[in-house]
Parts: structure tokens; sequence; C-alpha cells
């Protein structure tokens, strides 16, 4: 496997389910990101993490709960999810958190994430 | 407040120019970046401007003035698979990236 990859691709929740998310990479990296993507609307960044401590939460509800075990995975927990939550969830890692050329953010594919 | 605008959508023929512009008004300027993404796929990278002025990457260019608070990807020889969102974000003072919302860009043969 190499960039960044996650898991699953597409998801279909209820609004009582618990499940999570999943993202792995292989760059070597030491900062992580997760962010939602809806359509027509900018990026939103949600969670950053460096060297596995969160220094980012950008006021996210708490039914969403980030989780960084090592500099390599990072997971986002759901929990009784709204409709509205309904988007693509992308992760992102790059080099360091400042925003120089070295510091470029690879992208996952994401997760298609459908809250009935 | 920060804000990045872009055109919605563009349509353009394969083979021929196309122009997608970017303009911000950010606390602070440390760089903007461009990335590509196609339906379904992560956002890749396309370039990256700090200095005013056009670097040229193959078929792609990117253009910023930073007195303007604007760039531009130019995009030549079009192709079919250029068909995509392209992304502009800027670096603000607290080397955090602003989005912009994303230009389709539609070729048609």
């Amino acid at each position: 496997e190499t960039g960044v990859t996650q898991t699953p691709r597409h998801l279909v929740m209820g609004m009582t389910n618990k499940k999570s998310l999943k993202c792995e990479q292989h760059l070597g990296h030491n900062a992580m990101y997760w962010y939602k993507q809806s359509a027509k609307k900018p990026l939103e960044l949600m969670f950053v993490y460096s060297l596995e401590e969160r220094v980012e939460n950008n006021s996210v509800p708490s039914r969403f709960s980030p989780e960084c075990p090592n500099s390599s995975h990072l997971f986002l927990h759901l929990h009784t999810l709204q409709p509205e939550d309904s988007a693509l969830y992308l992760c992102a890692s790059s080099q360091r958190l400042a925003g120089g050329p070295t510091d470029t953010q690879y992208f996952g594919p994401g997760t298609r994430l459908t809250v009935l | 407040g920060q804000n990045i605008d872009q055109p919605t959508e563009m349509t353009a023929t394969e083979g021929a120019i196309v122009q997608i512009n970017c303009t911000y008004q950010t606390s602070g300027f440390n760089g903007l970046f461009w990335y590509q993404q196609h339906a379904g796929e992560a956002p890749t990278f396309l370039s990256y401007n700090v200095l005013d002025g056009l670097e040229e990457k193959g078929r792609f260019s990117s253009f910023l003035s930073r007195s303007k608070g604007y760039s531009y990807l130019l995009l030549k020889e079009l192709q079919m698979k250029d068909s995509a969102s392209y992304l502009c974000a800027v670096v603000d003072s607290n080397y955090q990236l602003i989005w912009g919302a994303g230009t389709k860009l539609i070729i048609k043969p």
C-alpha cells in the first residue's frame, strides 16, 4: 500500500448506530487531518493531529470522536449521527503542520457516509 | 472573516486553454495551493505558490499576485481527463489551510 488509505469507502448507517472510519498513511508523515466535504462547500477541517497529539478541534460536535494511536493511523468514531452529517470524509497527512511546500497535504480517497 | 472565491463551474473544449481564478481575503498569507479532485477520488496536489509570478509545470501553470489577493490556474491543451474539480487553498498567518469551494471543470469534445 502506498500513500493514504481509508476504509470503508462507503458507509450507510442509521442515526442510532456506532461506526468507525479508519485512515492509514504510508508516507512517514507526522501530521494527520480529518476533513468533511459537502457538495459545493469548502473543505471543513475537523481535527488535526501532530505526533499523535490533537492540536485542532474546530468546534466539531461530540458525536464525532477522533483517535490517533500512532503517527500512521487515524480513526474517526461516529455515534448518534444526524442526516446532515452525510458527506465525504477525507483523511490527509503532511510531513509537518506548517503550510510550506514541503508540508503539502496528501489525501486519502475518502469515505462516502450516508446517515439515514 | 476569511474567504476564498472561485467560480462554481466552467466549461471548456478539448485542446483549448482555460484559466481558473481564485481570489482570497485571509488573515495573513503563507502560500497558496491548487489541488485537482476527480469525482469520487482524493484531492491531489498540483502546485504551490508563495512568491508573485508564474510557476509552470507541464500543461499546468499557476500564477500569484499577493498584492491583489489573486491566483489563477492555467490549463493548456485540455484533455478529457482534465474534467475534475480544482480546489484553491491559502495558508493563513496561523499556517492553517483555508479552502475554496472548488471549481468544477467540464471538458467537451
